[in-house]
């Protein structure tokens, strides 16, 4: 079946320092992937919709100079947490669908990324 | 703005009792998500509701969709341990594949 594949699963960086983290749909084509973001204990909120060769369309209140997303293939979308502070510590999901599915639509792994 | 609101949202409950989980959303839709969230890990897609009246059940799950009341249920049957979880709806408004989620109902069950 359809699998979306996120990298790093796990990441520490320090505050300033910029981390990127990769979702990749490994065996179907995504012209639109999502960002979510969920603190502990708390929903997922949707940050940006990633579209395949354009620029990113970002939720409010989401900075998009701060989180730089890019999807450069059908295959994989970027998001790079630029500057990163403590308070952007967080699990960070995104997800994909194929429409073979049913309308499925799946979920990477999510990166917990910890800035020090 | 999309709202989907879900209720309780911490469920504490016994073995082998049944128990129903409410999904509410604001604006006309009928793709409707259920899934399940365990500690430190991603989401599992449980159901994917696309019209109203529709019903699905997997194992001791079942979820249920009424567009026309904006509600969709998921509902236990004879609940066992390994059912503790967080569960989250999520509703597409604009069948975008863009969704938005319910703040989750956690649910401990009790042995």
């Amino acid at each position: 079946g359809a699998v979306v594949s996120q990298h790093p699963s796990r990441v520490i960086c320090k505050s300033g320092t910029s981390v990127k983290i990769e979702c990749r749909s490994l065996d179907f084509q995504a012209t639109t992937m999502f960002w979510y973001r969920q603190f502990p204990k708390q929903s997922l909120m949707l940050m940006a919709t990633s579209n395949e060769g354009s620029k990113a369309t970002y939720e409010q209140g989401v900075e998009k100079d701060k989180f730089l997303i890019n999807h450069a293939s059908l295959t994989l979308s970027t998001l790079t947490v630029t500057s990163a502070h403590p308070e952007d510590s967080s699990f960070y999901i995104c997800s994909a669908t194929t429409r073979r599915s049913g309308n499925t639509i799946y979920f990477g792994e999510g990166s917990w990324l910890t800035v020090v | 703005e999309l709202k989907v609101e879900q209720n309780p949202l911490f469920l504490s409950m016994q073995e082998k009792k049944n128990y129903t989980i409410y999904c509410n959303y604001s604006t006309t839709s009928d793709r409707l998500y259920w899934y399940r969230q365990d500690p430190g890990k991603s989401l599992e897609s449980l159901f994917v509701l696309l019209s109203n009246g529709a019903v699905k059940q997997e194992g001791r799950l079942m979820a249920s969709l009424d567009t026309k009341a904006r509600l969709s249920t998921l509902h236990i049957t004879a609940a066992v341990h390994d059912l503790s979880a967080t569960y989250f709806c999520a509703v597409d408004e604009d069948r975008d594949d863009k969704i938005i989620f319910g703040k989750g109902t956690r649910l401990h069950i009790l042995p």
